[in-house]
């Protein structure tokens, strides 16, 4: 497909685990966004690519947050030792010029941690 | 700093009935850009509109209008004859020209549109 792919879809993992979620953008699209939404609140930015490197990262909430987009294209999402609290859907976005054009978002990741 | 206000959690509608989805928004720049997106149960997020500082034309896209007042620092949304479709969270979100390029989304108003 032509949209922003996000794998899982959903995550389920115990309190302390490590895990990964992954986004494909749009092809060509050289800005990248994670952002981050909770039950019944507006989705948080998290961290923004433009082409390989981490432009802004300034919404990770601590260091157990890591984000990598080696070659530009795909991203990584990594969280170290979860806690309940990292609990919620963590959507990827694209775009060709960054946030003052229209974001094309995926279906977001489903994390849960029990 | 960048702020996105809509104070309307939730709006329940009957279908056919006109709503208007309010968005109040705060920032220092004099050049930004505001937006609309749909959220369906599905969970994506769908652009429906983007806006920016230097035109306060109205816009109408089929049922759907604009309303961008300055004055008042609103952007509003309305839904003519509303259809079971049109249920989602909506939400409305800033963006500025200098500095953090990234988007500042509200909480999102839920509506519901009743058969």
């Amino acid at each position: 497909g032509a949209g922003v792919s996000q794998t899982p879809s959903n995550k389920v993992t115990e309190k302390g685990k490590y895990v990964e979620l992954r986004c494909d953008p749009i092809s060509g699209h050289t800005a990248l966004y994670w952002y981050r939404q909770s039950l019944g609140q507006g989705p948080e930015f998290l961290i923004y690519f433009q082409g390989t490197g981490a432009a802004d990262d300034s919404g990770l909430p601590n260091d157990r947050f890591f984000a990598v987009r080696p070659e530009g294209s795909v991203s990584t999402l990594k969280i170290q030792r979860t806690e309940r609290g990292d609990s919620a859907v963590y959507l990827c976005a694209s775009s060709s010029t960054g946030a003052r054009s229209p974001l094309h978002f995926g279906n977001g990741t489903r994390l849960t941690v029990t | 700093a960048q702020k996105v206000t809509q104070a309307q959690t939730e709006i329940s509608v009957v279908e056919k009935e006109d709503v208007t989805l309010d968005c109040v928004y705060e920032t220092r720049d004099t050049t930004y850009y505001l937006f609309w997106y749909k959220q369906p149960p599905s969970g994506e997020l769908v652009f429906l509109i983007r806006r920016n500082s230097f035109d306060e034309q109205n816009e109408i896209s089929g049922r759907y209008s604009w309303n961008f007042q300055k004055s008042t620092s609103s952007f509003n949304f309305t839904i003519t004859a509303s259809q079971v479709v049109d249920s989602a969270v909506y939400f409305c979100a800033l963006s500025v020209q200098t500095g953090a390029n990234n988007l500042f989304f509200g909480t999102g108003t839920r509506l519901t549109v009743i058969p």
